[in-house]
């Protein structure tokens, strides 16, 4: 089984700083089966970026992700009060065929 | 623009199957896969399992043994049924629809508490 760790835990950030979080592969991964997702209190999750790099639809250019082999990094170039929430990475394609990170919560500072 | 709505029992009795029903409305269910995904309070996000529009599945491992889904595409619905809940099993369920790799679309999620 392939383990995701994010890190940090917890991101305290002022609106306007630049965000980034990482999600670390326990072994190398197919770049096209990383993606990340967003999560407000009380919503489900909501797709941000897939195959490692590509911007699902409707997702502002200011998330970005990044990333090869065991190292993946989700960006946000100038945070919104709106992208305070968690954010999870997901990986596909091993057993269980879908695995999660353990998020990282992004709270103003 | 695709929607999901799960529905099904909040309180489940420890011991007893657990058993959800996820509405898909705005899209074909056709051509896609179908999961249930879960997430206990506080806690992070857990893939129960998948069908696949023609009927194939593939479970988590580490649930297998207790999960059941299945897939009625003339009522464009698919079911999760967990068998033998204990208190480790209360969560948000979420219902998704993926093409394969990523989860394109979310129900917005039931909670099930498993308690007497």
């Amino acid at each position: 089984e392939i383990v995701l760790t994010q890190s940090p835990a917890t991101l305290s950030l002022s609106p306007g700083e630049r965000a980034t979080l990482s999600c670390r592969a326990s072994h190398s991964v197919t770049s096209s089966y990383l993606a990340w997702y967003q999560q407000k209190p009380g919503q489900a999750p909501r797709l941000l970026i897939y195959a490692a790099s590509s911007r699902a639809t409707g997702i502002p250019d200011r998330f970005s992700g990044s990333g090869s082999g065991t190292d993946f990094t989700l960006t946000i170039s100038r945070l919104e009060p709106e992208d305070f929430a968690l954010y999870y990475c997901q990986l596909y394609g091993n057993s269980p065929l879908f695995t999660f990170g353990q998020g990282t919560k992004l709270e103003i500072k | 623009q695709v929607q999901l709505q799960e529905s099904g029992p909040g309180l489940v009795k420890p011991s007893e199957t657990l058993s959800l029903t996820c509405a898909v409305s705005g899209g074909s269910i056709s051509g896609y896969y179908w999961s249930w995904i879960r997430q206990p309070p506080g806690k992070g996000l857990e893939w129960i399992g998948y069908i696949f529009f023609s009927g194939g599945t593939d479970y988590n491992p580490s649930l297998k043994s207790r999960v059941t889904i299945s897939v009625d595409t003339s009522k464009k619905n698919f079911s999760l049924k967990l068998s033998s809940v204990t208190a480790a099993d209360t969560a948000v369920y979420y219902c998704a629809r993926s093409s394969l790799t990523t989860f394109t679309a979310w129900g917005q999620g039931t909670l099930v508490t498993v308690a007497s």
